[in-house]
């Protein structure tokens, strides 16, 4: 199965300010995703990223609050723009496509406390 | 859009006996269902998963099945040991998006 990592793995950040979070698998991948899971709770889905073109946000979120690059099948990112503390939160990656393309692993996730 | 509902919320059972966690789904559309095993402070990991076509998957003392005419589907842990401690979450996949919809969770506690 794949390696997937992501960086940074905690940090805490003012308000206002943004956080960029990578997540790098280590072979190609059709689909990769984004999701939040607040404490305690399940996980919500962000957006798709998909490579090479814009990703595809869901309802609630939107590419201004939450860029999303994917330049290559192995990689992307996602910011947290202007935070506040209402996005202290668990951000996730998935990877599909590695066993069936329904199929997802998550990597470890990056924690965001935002004071 | 689709919507899983998980029960129960919390689950304690004793050492040796059985875990039964349950999820119903509202898109007859959706056609692969995953169930991952959260530990505190890791990542959500697959634990085993069934395809619309199947009724029923086992591996070792975990097994699922499905009821595709009921749109629900099911987690049983057998002979539960203290490792089997964690939050479970069933999710529901419509093929032709590939996206994933999670319950709410299951925090299940094996009392040694």
């Amino acid at each position: 199965s794949a390696v997937i990592s992501q960086k940074p793995s905690r940090d805490i950040c003012q308000r206002g300010t943004s956080l960029t979070i990578q997540c790098q698998v280590d072979s190609q991948v059709t689909m990769m995703f984004w999701y939040r899971q607040q404490p305690g709770q399940s996980l919500t889905l962000i957006a798709t990223a998909n490579q090479g073109s814009e990703a595809t946000y869901e309802s609630g979120f939107v590419i201004d609050k939450f860029p999303i690059s994917r330049p290559n099948l192995t990689f992307s990112t996602l910011t947290v723009s202007n935070m506040s503390p209402e996005d202290s939160s668990i951000y996730l990656c998935s990877v599909g496509g590695l066993a069936g393309l329904e199929t997802q692993y998550f990597g470890p996730g990056t924690r965001l406390l935002v004071l | 859009g689709e919507n899983v509902e998980q029960h129960p919320s919390t689950l304690s059972v004793q050492e040796g006996d059985s875990a039964v966690i349950k999820c119903t789904y509202s898109d007859s559309a959706s056609n692969y269902f995953p169930w991952y095993k959260q530990e505190l402070g890791k990542r959500p990991q697959l634990i085993i998963d069934i395809r619309s076509n199947v009724g029923e998957k086992k591996d070792q003392r975990i097994a699922v099945t499905l009821n595709k005419t009921a749109k629900h589907f099911s987690l049983h842990i057998t002979e539960t040991q203290p490792e089997d401690s964690a939050v479970y979450f069933c999710a529901a996949v419509n093929f032709g998006n590939e996206k994933l919809t999670f319950g709410t969770g299951t925090r299940l506690t094996i009392i040694p």
